[in-house]
């Protein structure tokens, strides 16, 4: 079935960092990909999308290229904040009407 | 006004009690669903309804019983709970596209704690 892995967190990093969360995913087919976003007690939110390959989605001065090669999304940000730190959640969807979501990689980023 | 909405937003019981959580739409969605997300932020689909129509249900034990009285709410009723159904509970509304899921919203979850 599909399935989505993340990097292993927690990811901690200083203000200004450049961050990377690696996702690859497994999937028959072209399935649309996502980044969801969940801030301390909240519900997630969609940060950003792409639905076919080479497409690059991007929100908030983070990205995400969809790369069929590599079967990869991995989010990228340029400088991080600390208004950054949350829980992110790569996820695919392929009809079936549902998303498969990976494990989540927890985001600290330190002043 | 808030997209999707849940009550309530904590909710502690007894074991053995049985609880619901509601949960509202007002983006016009065909398609609503549950998913719990454990202690570890693992989250994952429950249900799925379409226009009222349960589309999916994952190996969710049959104390777990999801209505639907419209398309713009989706409730979710649990018997007898036991202590591993403590967990954060989402409800979340997509359009679709064809037959693909577009972007999913997501309420703001309910947290149940079963003592």
């Amino acid at each position: 079935g599909n399935s989505v892995t993340q990097m292993e967190g927690p990811v901690t990093l200083s203000e200004e960092a450049f961050l990377t969360i690696n996702c690859t995913y497994t999937a028959t087919g072209y399935p649309s990909l996502f980044w969801y976003v969940q801030y301390p007690g909240e519900g997630l939110q969609l940060l950003l999308k792409a639905t076919k390959a080479d497409d690059k989605g991007s929100n908030k001065g983070f990205e995400a290229t969809y790369r069929k090669e590599t079967t990869s999304f991995h989010l990228e940000k340029g400088s991080v904040q600390v208004s950054d730190s949350a829980v992110y959640f790569c996820a695919l969807s392929q009809g079936a009407q549902k998303l498969v979501f990976g494990q989540g990689t927890r985001l600290t980023i330190n002043p | 006004d808030t997209a999707v909405s849940q009550t309530p937003k904590y909710l502690v019981t007894q074991m053995g009690n049985d609880k619901s959580i509601k949960c509202e739409q007002n983006l016009g969605h065909d398609t609503m669903y549950w998913y719990k997300q454990d202690s570890k932020k693992f989250l994952k689909i429950m249900f799925s309804y379409n226009n009222k129509e349960l589309i999916i249900n994952e190996t969710v034990p049959n104390r777990f019983s999801p209505k639907s009285p419209d398309k713009a709410h989706l409730n979710l009723h649990i018997n007898s709970l036991e202590l591993g159904d403590s967990a954060v509970y989402f409800c979340a509304s997509s359009p679709l596209q064809g037959d693909r899921v577009r972007e999913q919203y997501f309420g703001p979850g309910t947290r149940l704690t079963v003592t």
